[in-house]
């Protein structure tokens, strides 16, 4: 059964980077038929995507947030990784990893997701 | 960029039927998702590709797709389906949500 587990700090400081990573059980990184994207929802409002990645590296961001934003695959550590800069209180929020196929499918399996405070 | 809208809040009798929509400019060209969300849980694909369900979603839970406005049909609603819906579609390989709608069951 797949499971993909959210770590990193809970607390980042305005201006910094937020970085967190989502570790893969269960299943393979590798496969070639899947994204592994993540996606954020701020306390008591809804869900937003951040961007996805391939296990190639092939990427793709949220326009909105694509300056700030990478987005990293280490296949062998089954693991992803995201990078947030220049944060503000704004980027206060539930972050989640999940998984989606190619050809525009859903997210069909998503982690608990980790709080991440921007605050001082 | 492409916009999906969403009511803010649905409200059911118990065993009756819900529906809730999400419209979006010709959504009806595109495959619309659906998730269920309860408080402090991950959100649960219960519709994909505007009409089908997962393994283990019940019978329940249908969806339509037409025009301008996507559909997400909850049939003898229970206390259990109390809970956030969402609507996504892809735009141009980016990935689309709508903004949420309280489903409460009365």
């Amino acid at each position: 059964q797949l499971q993909l587990q959210v770590s990193g700090p809970g607390l980042v400081k305005p201006s910094e980077t937020l970085s967190l990573t989502c570790i893969v059980s269960g299943g393979s990184i590798s496969s070639s038929s899947y994204y592994w994207g993540w996606i954020r929802q701020p306390p008591g409002k809804g869900l937003e995507w951040i961007g996805s990645i391939y296990y190639s590296g092939s990427s793709y961001y949220n326009p909105s947030l694509k300056s700030r934003v990478t987005i990293s695959v280490d296949t062998s550590k089954n693991q992803f990784s995201l990078k947030l800069s220049s944060v503000t209180a704004a980027d206060t929020a539930l972050y989640s990893c999940a998984r989606h196929s190619l050809g525009g499918n859903p997210f069909d399996s998503w982690g608990q997701g980790s709080l991440v405070t921007v605050s001082s | 960029s492409y916009e999906l809208s969403q009511p803010l809040s649905v409200s059911v009798a118990l065993g009756q039927t819900a529906r809730i929509t999400c419209g979006g400019n010709n959504i009806g060209s595109k495959n619309v998702h659906w998730y269920q969300q309860k408080p402090g849980q991950a959100p649960v694909l219960v519709i994909y590709r505007n009409r089908n369900r997962p393994s283990g979603i019940p019978e329940r839970f249908s969806g339509s797709n037409s025009g301008n406005t996507a559909t997400l049909t909850i049939s003898r609603a229970q206390a259990g389906d109390e809970a956030d819906y969402y609507c996504q579609v892809w735009d141009s390989s980016t990935v689309v949500f709508g903004g949420g709608t309280k489903l409460t069951v009365l």
